[in-house]
């Protein structure tokens, strides 16, 4: 099976742009989860969809938002960007509900540079 | 506040070493997963042990779940360069809505 794959790879955005970042889960993968990696805050948790229906947020403001299409593929936005937004965004996938409770599996991630 | 911490922060080893590192959390959890990372890559998830097991295998790697101690440990025996990542805990507390937690993780570094 083909693993998770996330586009674009890299992205460079100016602040007060929004950016979309999208995900495809490994086919049969009904749970997507995004999180936000950054040096100084690590690994956050954003948000899981499950499908089409978004389980559990993070705490993380209004202008991170996502969804998830009926083909399991999802979506991230990110509205007004601002320089600490700059991170690299991990998508996972999984065939249950309820990240913590069964094996994801990562994309590459998207490495967002925010200037 | 990080709800899972590893520790050592770094560690170097030479090939064929064992490593060991650990986590620790606050709050009563209901699993907890390691994971690696190679250099800015996306997460390979390694073990996941819940609450009420106290230790699994999976090839070279053992991690033990010390629940009275709120702590958990990653063993990599006989220890290759391959294996040189970031390693990190993520825990979900009981009772929560599972959002992992991950700590801050533990860079690895075995010397061919």
């Amino acid at each position: 099976k083909a693993g998770v794959t996330q586009t674009p790879r890299y992205l460079i955005k100016t602040r007060g742009q929004q950016v979309t970042l999208s995900c495809s889960p490994i086919s049969g993968h009904r749970s997507v989860s995004w999180y936000q990696q950054t040096p100084g805050q690590g690994l956050q948790f954003l948000f899981e969809y499950f499908s089409e229906t978004q389980r559990n947020k993070g705490n993380f403001p209004g202008r991170f938002s996502g969804r998830q299409f009926s083909n399991s593929r999802s979506e991230m936005n990110v509205s007004t960007l601002e320089l600490g937004d700059s991170a690299l965004y991990l998508c996972a996938s999984s065939s249950v509900a309820g990240v913590s409770t069964d094996t994801q599996y990562f994309g590459p991630g998207t490495r967002l540079t925010v200037l | 506040s990080q709800q899972g911490e590893e520790d050592p922060q770094a560690l170097s080893i030479q090939e064929g070493e064992n490593a060991t590192m650990n986590c620790s959390y606050k709050t009563s959890i209901n699993n907890l997963q390691w994971y690696r990372q190679n250099s800015g890559r996306g997460l390979v998830h390694l073990i996941l042990i819940r609450s009420n097991e106290r230790e699994k295998h999976s090839g070279r790697l053992r991690v033990t779940l010390d629940t009275s101690k709120k702590s958990s440990s990653l063993l990599i025996t006989a220890s290759r360069a391959a294996d040189t990542a970031s390693y990190f805990c993520a825990t979900d507390a009981m009772g929560g809505s599972y959002i992992p937690t991950f700590g801050r993780g533990t860079s690895l570094i075995v010397h061919p």
